[in-house]
């Protein structure tokens, strides 16, 4: 079964800390997603990436940025977290094709609380 | 551009009961249309996929959905709801087609509630 861990399920930060979210999937899967889920609004994309050491953004780009340095591992990075960015974060991989970034292995989620 | 509307964001049904799940979309290309299922604390889970094929797709756990292309809709139904469908059900519309990405774009969630 293809596994993507994402590091922390719950973590409590303060507005203006730097945050990093970390995610690392196993199976080899060219394609990275990180999202953010709120009630009402469903899944949003924030950013994603093709390759290593390549990025895309999303539709809700603003206040983050990422980082995938090696294939298995997508991090997201808040720069100055604020209170609008609690929410929950979950991380995706799939395999490379253009359909096949139609199914999504998702992470379990990070639920992030800025205080 | 594509987007997807469930037209629930809360059901609730009794065990046993059938379910239905709505949920309508907008695309100016044929679409590739999917649900996920997202258990508490735990991630999304493709449930099934349709993508110009059979119009009535089956997924796992029971759940089929029927593409309705003359009513833009999509709806998820089975017929006997158990406890365990008790979860969170995201309709999602990829915007493949015409050299999009291939994104996919979410709906607002329904949350199925199943009663004893």
């Amino acid at each position: 079964d293809v596994k993507v861990t994402q590091s922390s399920r719950y973590l409590v930060k303060r507005t203006g800390e730097k945050v990093f979210l970390e995610c690392v999937q196993d199976m080899d899967h060219e394609n990275m997603f990180w999202y953010r889920q709120d009630p009402g609004l469903g899944l949003r994309l924030i950013y994603f990436s093709y390759d290593v050491k390549m990025k895309e953004k999303g539709d809700i780009p603003e206040g983050y940025s990422v980082s995938r340095e090696k294939k298995e591992r997508f991090s997201l990075i808040l720069e100055s977290a604020s209170t609008n960015q609690t929410s929950m974060y979950l991380c995706a991989s799939s395999d490379t094709g253009l359909t096949s970034n139609e199914k999504l292995f998702f992470g379990s989620g990070t639920q992030l609380s800025v205080l | 551009a594509q987007s997807v509307t469930q037209l629930d964001s809360h059901v609730s049904v009794s065990e046993g009961t059938p379910v239905l799940l709505r949920c309508n979309y907008s695309s100016s290309y044929s679409p590739s249309l999917f649900w996920y299922v997202q258990h508490p604390n735990k991630g999304l889970q493709l449930l099934l996929k349709y993508t110009s094929a059979a119009t009535l797709v089956k997924g796992i756990n029971g759940f089929e959905a029927e593409f309705k292309k003359s009513e833009t809709s999509f709806h998820l139904t089975k017929p006997s709801a158990h406890m365990s469908d008790a979860a969170e059900y995201f309709c999602v519309v990829s915007d493949s087609g015409s050299g999009n990405t291939g994104k996919l774009i979410f709906g607002q969630g329904t949350t199925l509630q199943v009663k004893p």
